[in-house]
């Protein structure tokens, strides 16, 4: 089974709105930390923000938000008032606290339109 | 600055032909680890390392060698490259030891043709 599952391939957005990316996961530990990352044009991997298990708020880094929905074993990220730079590739990431692995999802291409 | 440095950015080669991956981080990370990524298929790890002499097979180790001689450095080889290498390569790092909180940090990344 997949530990990390992005089911959108590609997303379109417009300027200055506001975008999910979504991102489940499976895991039977009980600690774990979610990670997202952003890859541009250019191929760098951008660690973005942190959820971990225990969390009781979500995660905040500026425009960048987690929908951390434990139950239902989803950590979708939010990106508020779309920017043309947020254009990229989006990761989602998990990482066992008793395996300490990291596993990736595949992906989300987010393109942002003037 | 803190980094993890791989050499080279872009590599052209032919198959079979040995080449080395460098990587080094100067975070004193304990865990690094390789990927690959390829369209679709999202990043795919190929070996990892939790400790200096330490290393174990990712998802995809098929064709790759590492070492772990020192804590610094993790270098990636591939002995007889094929053209179904041909890829985009990273290298990370990240603290051990149960810090699940920790995230990776990456590389510029290698991306590989091989003829």
């Amino acid at each position: 089974a997949q530990k990390i599952t992005q089911t959108q391939p590609g997303m379109f957005v417009q300027e200055k709105e506001a975008v999910t990316l979504d991102c489940t996961y499976d895991t039977s530990d009980p600690s774990y930390g979610l990670f997202w990352y952003k890859q541009p044009s250019s191929g760098e991997m951008i660690f973005l923000i942190y959820q971990g298990s225990y969390d009781q708020q979500n995660a905040t880094e500026g425009r960048y938000s987690l929908n951390f929905q434990k139950a239902r074993k989803s950590a979708n990220l939010v990106i508020s008032a779309s920017q043309l730079g947020d254009s990229a590739m989006y990761f989602c990431a998990m990482r066992e606290g008793w395996s300490n692995q990291f596993y990736f999802g595949t992906g989300t291409s987010l393109t942002v339109i003037p | 600055e803190a980094q993890v440095t791989q050499n080279p950015r872009y590599l052209i080669t032919v198959t079979g032909k040995k080449l080395t991956v460098t990587c080094s981080q100067n975070m004193n990370h304990e865990y690094m680890s390789w990927y690959r990524q390829d369209p679709g298929l999202g990043l795919r790890q190929i070996y990892y390392s939790m400790n200096v002499e330490v290393t174990d097979k990712g998802d995809v180790p098929e064709g790759y060698k590492v070492s772990r001689k020192e804590k610094r450095n993790f270098p990636l080889i591939l002995e007889s490259p094929s053209p179904n290498q041909t890829s985009l390569y990273f290298c990370a790092s990240t603290v051990q030891g149960g810090a699940y909180n920790s995230p990776l940090h990456f590389g510029n990344g290698t991306r590989l043709t091989v003829t």
